[in-house]
Parts: structure tokens; sequence; C-alpha cells
């Protein structure tokens, strides 16, 4: 069974622009969380969706938005970016409820703001 | 705001060792516990996760402990492995509807061989 894809796995990009990444989760699974890592803050909950809503949303400005798909792929994007948006950005997928399904994480895209 | 304090931020053991990881928490509202174990370029993968009804949980060479009454968990990991050689993050997270894990910041585990 294929795990968790993300796309790109690298992106720079510059202050202002918005970006858009995206997330396949193991198939079968409908629950799709995102989350930010970085060497100060370390992991951090951005959203997670199920059936194509947003279930839950950690503290996050409303430059960060995500979207699930009927098939539930996700995508998550950032607009306006900023230095400190720079990042290693984690989804993780789990079978309907990551609070009793194991989640899985992808790779991560690496973000990188100029 | 909610934390969960982890320590120590690195930790150097020799093979055959014990490593000890710990964390600490706030929120009583917590229930459930995971470590996940992240190698450089890979995502956090669950290593595994105690929920508060127990006070020690082992599978294979590791072993969480809980302490509910001083909102503490920690990860020992026996007979450490040049192979265990990553970065470890305990979570926690509460089992209501607002779920979302609050993780700790993380230990730089090195085993020499």
């Amino acid at each position: 069974k294929a795990g968790v894809t993300q796309t790109p796995r690298y992106l720079i990009k510059t202050r202002g622009q918005q970006v858009t990444l995206s997330c396949s989760p193991i198939s079968g699974h409908r629950s799709v969380s995102w989350y930010q890592q970085t060497p100060g803050q370390g992991l951090q909950f951005l959203f997670e969706y199920f059936s194509e809503t947003q279930r839950n949303k950690g503290n996050f400005p409303g430059r960060f938005s995500g979207r699930q798909f009927s098939n539930s792929r996700s995508e998550m994007n950032v607009s306006t970016l900023e230095l400190g948006d720079s990042a290693l950005y984690l989804c993780a997928s789990s079978l309907a409820d990551p609070r009793t399904d194991t989640q899985y994480f992808g790779p991560g895209t690496r973000l990188t703001v100029l | 705001q909610q934390q969960v304090k982890q320590s120590p931020q690195s930790l150097i053991v020799q093979k055959g060792g014990i490593s000890i990881i710990n964390c600490a928490y706030e929120n009583t509202a917590f229930d459930y516990f995971p470590w996940y174990q992240q190698f450089p370029g890979k995502g956090p993968a669950l290593l595994i996760a105690i929920r508060p009804d127990v006070s020690e949980k082992k599978e294979g060479r590791f072993t969480i402990s809980f302490n509910k009454s001083a909102k503490q968990f920690s990860l020992h990991i026996m007979d450490s492995q040049p192979g265990d050689s990553a970065t470890y993050f305990c979570a926690a997270g509460p089992m209501g509807s607002n779920y979302k894990l609050t993780f700790g910041k993380g230990t730089l585990l090195t085993v020499n061989p």
C-alpha cells in the first residue's frame, strides 16, 4: 500500500506570493491533517479535514487555508507569504478519526520564503 | 497556552544503553499520549502511544511510563542501537471534539556504536 505522498517536496517562493501544497492520503483514509514544523516552534497543528469538511483548526492566521476533495486528497494554501512561513509542511492521514486511528505522515514539503 | 515540555533537547547514548526522554504537560484534558520517531528527510512515524488508564506500556524495546498525578510521561528505549538515532517527539491530545495534538519540541538521540 502506498504511503502518504506530498508534492512538491521542495519549494522556493518570495515574500508576498502565495503557494499551494498537495497531499494524497493512503488509499481508504478519509482524514487528512496538516502540520507546520520549524526548528523554533517544533510541530504545530494547522487543520484537519474529513469528508471535504474542516473538522479541527489550530491557531494559525487566516492566510493559511486548506480544502479536501471527494477523493480525500487535500491541498493547503498560504497567501501573502512571510519569511516566517519557511518550514517543513507535513500532511498526515488516518482512516477516519486521528483520535483513535493511527496517523501516518508524509515526507513533507520544504517551503523556503526569500 | 496548552504546552508539552520535552527534555532533554539532545541525548547521546552508547550502544546497548538505555535512552530516557521525558515530557510534561499542563492540560488535564489531555488523555492520549503518543511518541513519534523522525529520521532526517522523513515525516514522523508513530512509535508507541498510551492512554491514562494504564501507567506503563511496552512494545519491544520501547516503553512508555505515565504518571497522571505528576502530569508526566516518558519514553524508555532499552538496549539502544545506532539505528535508533533519530529525533523523538512526544505529543498529547484530548479525546474531545476539539481534538488536536500538541507536540513537544523534540529530542535528538544519537546512539554511538
